[in-house]
């Protein structure tokens, strides 16, 4: 079975600081990972998503994650955070024998403080 | 392009009533969709998984005879909640998945999301 876990609940980082957030994930069967925002009382936006390809994958609004078989995982990074960031992230992973069904983190809010 | 669009954004209805929402795939046909609840601050919890032309598949706790799901055509699938309670209250998201295959057969595309509020 597949299962995605997203470490803390709340990340708070400053202005202009590295923005790092955390995806650990368990899948039997070569994954696709996916990594989303969402904004207050909106829907969801793909902000990258790995489909093993590359393992390091670029996103929107300067958004990156790599991929690392061997520790599980597929971080979310920014080098520089803008208040605009401030929003919920989820990360996601699908498998094709579960009709592409997406296993969702429970996501994590991140703060941005001036 | 792969836009979904959910009518209404925001509902409100009395208890007792029923709400239809509808969930439309606007440039694409779509083989597959998903419906989501979301309560507040938290996750999205998959309710149940459409197919054009067949039945739904609910998740387990789902009641299928409160939350009937209608997947009548290729970019059309819709979400009644029946006989709402203030409980039903919450944010529902669709998704919906080409049916064009190729290399984006998987990714799920999502609609805005339906604020329902049952007083």
């Amino acid at each position: 079975a597949q299962s995605v876990t997203q470490l803390g609940s709340h990340v708070s980082v400053s202005e202009g600081a590295l923005v790092l957030l955390r995806c650990n994930y368990s899948s039997s069967v070569p994954p696709y990972l996916f990594w989303y925002v969402q904004y207050p009382n909106q829907g969801l936006q793909l902000l990258l998503k790995y489909t093993s390809a590359a393992t390091l994958v670029k996103g929107i609004n300067g958004f990156e994650a790599e991929f690392k078989k061997s520790e599980t995982s597929f971080h979310l990074t920014k080098p520089s955070a803008h208040m605009s960031d401030a929003a919920e992230y989820f990360c996601a992973v699908s498998v094709m024998d579960s009709n592409y069904q997406l296993i969702w983190g429970a996501g994590t809010k991140l703060i941005i403080k001036p | 392009g792969a836009v979904v669009s959910q009518h209404p954004s925001r509902v409100i209805c009395k208890s007792g009533t029923s709400v239809k929402i509808e969930c439309r795939s606007l440039d694409f046909q779509a083989t597959t969709m998903f419906w989501y609840r979301q309560f507040p601050k938290q996750s999205l919890m998959l309710m149940a998984t459409s197919n054009e032309g067949s039945k739904a598949t609910y998740e387990q706790g789902v009641e299928k005879d409160k939350f009937l799901i209608n997947h009548a055509s290729l970019t059309l699938s819709t979400l009644t909640v029946t006989s709402a309670h203030p409980e039903d209250s919450s944010f529902y998201i669709c998704s919906a998945i080409s049916s064009a295959g190729g290399p984006y057969s998987y990714e799920q595309y999502f609609g805005p999301g339906t604020r329902l509020t049952v007083t």
